[in-house]
């Protein structure tokens, strides 16, 4: 059975880098064509797409974004990290980390979210 | 970037009707398009991918048409529990999703 449950800070000031954990079980991100990814959904609006990182440490970061993130994982943890810096309030938004395989192409075991609120 | 476009927006259909849903890619994503389902305070949940397969789980009712830049979803006789959100999501160099569709009770 494949879970995966995001942690870190519910509230981030201005400027700051956001630190979120993704921690999964089920599945091993040692395995050939595993991967898992970070989307994120502001109050009341669409998905977002992030970042992802593959089993072989390939990483993929979203255009828009890409300047500020970083994904990397703990193989021996079972967990991917994703950073975001220079936080601000329109980056307020329920942040979400799902498993995928690399010849997929839709994310298909999703955590529950965490709400990160970006204020002062 | 491909521009993922959902309509209607809103979709208000009375119980055991049927609902449609359609998604435009900006450009062909071939067959590499999934559809979700999100409920109020929930994660989206994966019903649809490569356009016509359903996730293990899913009730038959659900039924996904489709390639290229012209992408279905229909719901053939909704039940109280499919009354949510529903996003459309492509792959191509990377992953979009659409802003929407919102079915609501009549």
């Amino acid at each position: 059975q494949i879970t995966l449950k995001e942690s870190g800070p519910t509230l981030v000031k201005p400027t700051q880098t956001l630190t979120l954990t993704c921690t999964f079980s089920g599945f091993s991100l040692s395995t050939s064509g595993v991967g898992v990814g970070w989307i994120r959904q502001p109050p009341g609006k669409a998905l977002e797409w992030l970042a992802l990182i593959y089993w072989n440490d390939d990483k993929r970061y979203s255009p828009s974004l890409k300047s500020r993130l970083t994904i990397t994982k703990d193989t021996s943890k079972n967990q991917v990290v994703l950073t975001m810096t220079n936080m601000d309030p329109v980056d307020t938004a329920t942040y979400y980390c799902a498993h995928k395989v690399v010849v997929a192409a839709h994310f298909d075991y999703w955590g529950q979210g965490t709400l990160v609120t970006v204020s002062s | 970037e491909i521009v993922m476009t959902q309509s209607p927006a809103t979709l208000s259909v009375s119980p055991g009707e049927r609902a449609t849903l359609s998604c435009r890619a900006s450009q062909s994503v071939s067959s590499n398009l999934a559809w979700y389902q999100q409920k109020p305070g929930q994660a989206p949940r994966l019903l649809i991918y490569g356009a016509s397969t359903r996730a293990t789980g899913i009730p038959a009712r659900f039924s996904g048409s489709g390639s290229g830049t012209e992408f279905t979803l229909t719901i053939s006789s909704l039940q109280s529990e499919d009354f949510a959100v529903y996003y459309c999501q492509q792959y191509n160099n990377w992953p979009t999703f659409g802003q929407g569709t919102k079915v609501e009770i009549k």
